[in-house]
C-alpha cells in the first residue's frame, strides 16, 4: 500500500516555508525524498534510515518518525527553484523496490 | 557526473507493436529498475534486476513485460503487444546497493500508443 501524503498542493511565495507530510499504514524502515520537475526525472534528495534521524540539505531537511510511521519534509526561506512535485518513498520487498507515496505538487511565485 | 542515460526520449507506436526501450545505467552500478508513471500520476514500480535476473516485479509486469541486460552496458525493457494503456513515462533508475541506497533516475522514455 503506497504511503499518503498531504497536503496534495501547496502553493507559497519565495521565502515561505512549507512541511510536506508522508505516513504510512504499514511499517517504515527507512524513507527516501524525491522531488520531479515537470516533463523531468525524479531527483533524490535524502535518505532516512532511523526512527528519530533528521537530515538537511540545502534549507530542506527532513524527520523521521518511525512509531507514527511518518516522515516530513521542511522546507525553509523556499526559493522559485523548490518548484515541483515532491514524493516520498518507502522501500518495499527485498531489493528496494520503492513504492512511492501519492505526490505533494509545491509552487512557489516570485 | 556519471548518470543515468536513456533512448529514445520519445517513442510513438501502434497498439499491438512491440517496443524496446534502452537505458544505461551508471557503470559501477549493480541494481537496475524500471518505473513508469502515468501522465500526472505517481512513479509506479515495474521491475528490478540483480545478477542478471529478476529479482521482484509488479503486477504491472506481465507477461508483455521484459527485461534484459544484453550486454555489460545496456538495460532493456520490452513490451510485446503495447496496449493503450502502456502510454506513459518510463524511467530507469541504478543503484549501487540494494541496502536502502540512492536510486539514480534516467530522463525517462515518454512512451506513446496509439
Amino acid at each position: 500500500q503506497q504511503p499518503v501524503q498531504s497536503p496534495q498542493a501547496v502553493i507559497l511565495r519565495e521565502g515561505e516555508d512549507a512541511v510536506i507530510n508522508c505516513s504510512s499504514s504499514k511499517a517504515l524502515y527507512s524513507v527516501h525524498w524525491y522531488r520531479q520537475k515537470h516533463g523531468e526525472a525524479p531527483v533524490f534528495l535524502m535518505i532516512l534510515l532511523k526512527g528519530g534521524e533528521q537530515k538537511g540539505h540545502e534549507k530542506i531537511s527532513a524527520s523521521f518518525n518511525e512509531k507514527k510511521q511518518q516522515s516530513s519534509l521542511y522546507l525553509t526561506a523556499s526559493q522559485l527553484s523548490y518548484s515541483g512535485t515532491y514524493f516520498c518513498g518507502t522501500p518495499r520487498g527485498g531489493f528496494q523496490k520503492l513504492v512511492f507515496g501519492t505526490g505533494t505538487r509545491l509552487l512557489v511565485s516570485p | 557526473e556519471p548518470e543515468v542515460t536513456q533512448t529514445p526520449s520519445h517513442q510513438v507506436t501502434q497498439m499491438g507493436q512491440e517496443v524496446i526501450l534502452r537505458c544505461v545505467p551508471i557503470s559501477n552500478h549493480l541494481y537496475f529498475y524500471w518505473y513508469r508513471q502515468i501522465l500526472g500520476q505517481k512513479v509506479e514500480f515495474l521491475v528490478s534486476f540483480y545478477n542478471n535476473e529478476i529479482s521482484e516485479k509488479s503486477e504491472i509486469f506481465d507477461d508483455q513485460f521484459s527485461v534484459e541486460r544484453p550486454d555489460g552496458s545496456n538495460f532493456t525493457l520490452k513490451i510485446r503487444s503495447t496496449k493503450l494503456e502502456d502510454s506513459a513515462m518510463y524511467f530507469c533508475a541504478s543503484s549501487s546497493s540494494g541496502n536502502n541506497n540512492e536510486q539514480f533516475f534516467g530522463p525517462g522514455t515518454r512512451l506513446t500508443v496509439l
